[in-house]
């Protein structure tokens, strides 16, 4: 099965950009994704990425793909406390394959 | 848009005992996935359901079935709970035609005891 992979803990300062990368395996996805979970709650997609393509940008999200070393980032510019959450890197069709999440800390 | 719908939210059973979930999908979809989250993983693909009829599925036991109706909701069952069957319960929607970005609902919580 796929695999993706995650790091588990991430702090940043208020106001500051944070970086969270994912590897995998599959190179067959068409589309790769990025969702947030807030405690209790349930999977919030924030973006996605066709797998043709290098760079998204949507706002303060900014998402980074390179085909050749299976690698997938999420770039949040500014972030605010407000952005504390765990980041899931997905790929995947008809099944999504999730890494085991990234927890963004954000100190004031 | 009430969006993907679950019921219930949390629930406690005894081990050994079934339990059945359920979810509504977003308005206008037809394919609905099931997924689990243990504490402190990323969801693990259960099934997906489209047309009435299981199209695919994860590696879980038989214990875990489910059923989707006319109207695209869907059903998880789970037999002989076991301790380890404790977990967030997450369905997501999409559309098959196309490329549609599949919706989570906000899970059920279930814990056996």
């Amino acid at each position: 099965g796929e695999d993706v992979e995650q790091s588990l803990f991430l702090s940043v300062r208020e106001g500051d950009s944070s970086v969270i990368n994912c590897t995998y395996t599959d190179s067959s996805s068409t589309y790769l994704y990025w969702y947030k979970q807030e405690p209790g709650a349930g999977l919030q997609l924030l973006t996605y990425i066709f797998s043709n393509m290098d760079m998204k940008q949507d706002q303060r999200l900014t998402v980074l793909l390179n085909k050749k070393d299976k690698h997938l980032s999420l770039r949040i510019a500014d972030t605010q406390t407000g952005d504390s959450a765990i980041y899931f890197c997905a790929t995947g069709a008809n099944n999504l394959f999730f890494g085991t999440g990234t927890r963004l800390t954000v100190i004031p | 848009d009430a969006g993907v719908t679950q019921s219930p939210t949390h629930l406690i059973k005894t081990r050994g005992q079934q339990v059945t979930l359920r979810c509504s999908p977003k308005s206008g979809h037809d394919t609905v996935s099931w997924y689990q989250q243990a504490l402190g993983q990323g969801p693990q693909f259960i099934f997906q359901y489209y047309e009435e009829e299981e199209r695919q599925r994860g590696n879980f036991p038989d214990r875990f079935s489910g059923h989707q109706f006319p109207n695209y909701s869907s059903e998880l069952n789970v037999n002989a709970l076991l301790l380890g069957d404790s977990a967030l319960y997450l369905c997501a929607s999409s559309l098959e035609q196309g490329h549609t970005e599949a919706f989570f609902g906000q899970g059920t919580r279930l814990t056996v005891v």
